[in-house]
C-alpha cells in the first residue's frame, strides 16, 4: 500500500520563478495538508484541501496557491519566489473521518531558491 | 493562540541512556497530542498520540503522558539506542472548523543523538 508520494524530491529555482509541487495522498484518504518546514525548523502549516476546496489556511501569503483533483491528488504552487522560500515542502494526507490517528506524511520535497 | 514549546537541543546520550524530551502546549480546549520523529533526509512518522487528558502513547518504547494540569506531552524512553538518533517534534491537533479537519501545529524540534 503505497504512502503519500511527493515530486519532485529536490528542485533548484531562481528568485523570481514559479513552482509546482506534487502530492499523491495514500490509498483511502480524501484531504491534503501542505508544510513548509525550514532548516531547523519545524513544520509550519500552508493550507488543506478537500473535496476540491481550500479549507483552511495558515499564515502564508497569496504567493502560495493550490489544487485539489478529482483523485484527491494535490499541487503546490508558489509565485515569484523569495530566497526565504527554500524549504523543505512536505504534504500530508488523512481522512474526513479523522480518527485523530495523525496524518500520513510524504518524504517532502526539497526547495532550493537562489 | 495555540502553540507549542520543547526543550532545546541537540541532546547528546550514550546507548541504553535514559531519554526525557519535554514538551508543553498552550491551546484552546483539550487539543489531541503527538509525537512525530524525522529520519535525515525523510519526512515525518508518527511515533505516539494521545487524545485525551490521562492519556499514555506509546510506541517501539517511547511513552507519552498527556497531562491537562501541567499541560505537558513529555516523551521519554528507557533505554535509547543508536538507531534512535533523529528530530523529534511535538505537535497538537487544532480543532476542526469550516469544513477543515484542523491543522498541526508544531513545536521547532529536538535534535537527538546517541553514542555507541
Amino acid at each position: 500500500d503505497a504512502g503519500v508520494t511527493q515530486s519532485p524530491t529536490h528542485l533548484i529555482k531562481t528568485r523570481g520563478q514559479q513552482v509546482t509541487l506534487r502530492c499523491s495522498p495514500k490509498s483511502g484518504h480524501d484531504t491534503v495538508s501542505w508544510y513548509q518546514q525550514a532548516l531547523g525548523q519545524g513544520p509550519q502549516f500552508i493550507f488543506q484541501y478537500y473535496e476540491e476546496e481550500e479549507r483552511q489556511r495558515g499564515n502564508f501569503p497569496d504567493r502560495f496557491s493550490g489544487h485539489q483533483f478529482p483523485n484527491y491528488s494535490s499541487e503546490l504552487n508558489v509565485n515569484a519566489l523569495l530566497l526565504g522560500d527554500s524549504a523543505l515542502y512536505l504534504c500530508a494526507s488523512s481522512h474526513r473521518s479523522w480518527t485523530a490517528s495523525g496524518y500520513t506524511f510524504g518524504s517532502g520535497t526539497r526547495l532550493t531558491v537562489v | 493562540g495555540n502553540s507549542v514549546t520543547q526543550m532545546e537541543g541537540p541532546v547528546t546520550l550514550s546507548e541504553e541512556a535514559f531519554l526525557t524530551i519535554n514538551c508543553t502546549y498552550t491551546a484552546t480546549g483539550y487539543p489531541s497530542l503527538f509525537w512525530y520523529v524525522q529520519y535525515p533526509g525523510e519526512g515525518l512518522q508518527l511515533l505516539l498520540k494521545a487524545t485525551k487528558a490521562d492519556d499514555k502513547g506509546s510506541n517501539k518504547g517511547f511513552e507519552a503522558t498527556y497531562r491537562k494540569e501541567t499541560t505537558s506531552f513529555h516523551l521519554e524512553k528507557g533505554s535509547v539506542q543508536v538507531s534512535d538518533s533523529a528530530v523529534y517534534f511535538c505537535a497538537l491537533l487544532t480543532g476542526n472548523y469550516g469544513g477543515s479537519q484542523g491543522n498541526l501545529i508544531f513545536g521547532k524540534g529536538t535534535k537527538l543523538s546517541v553514542k555507541p
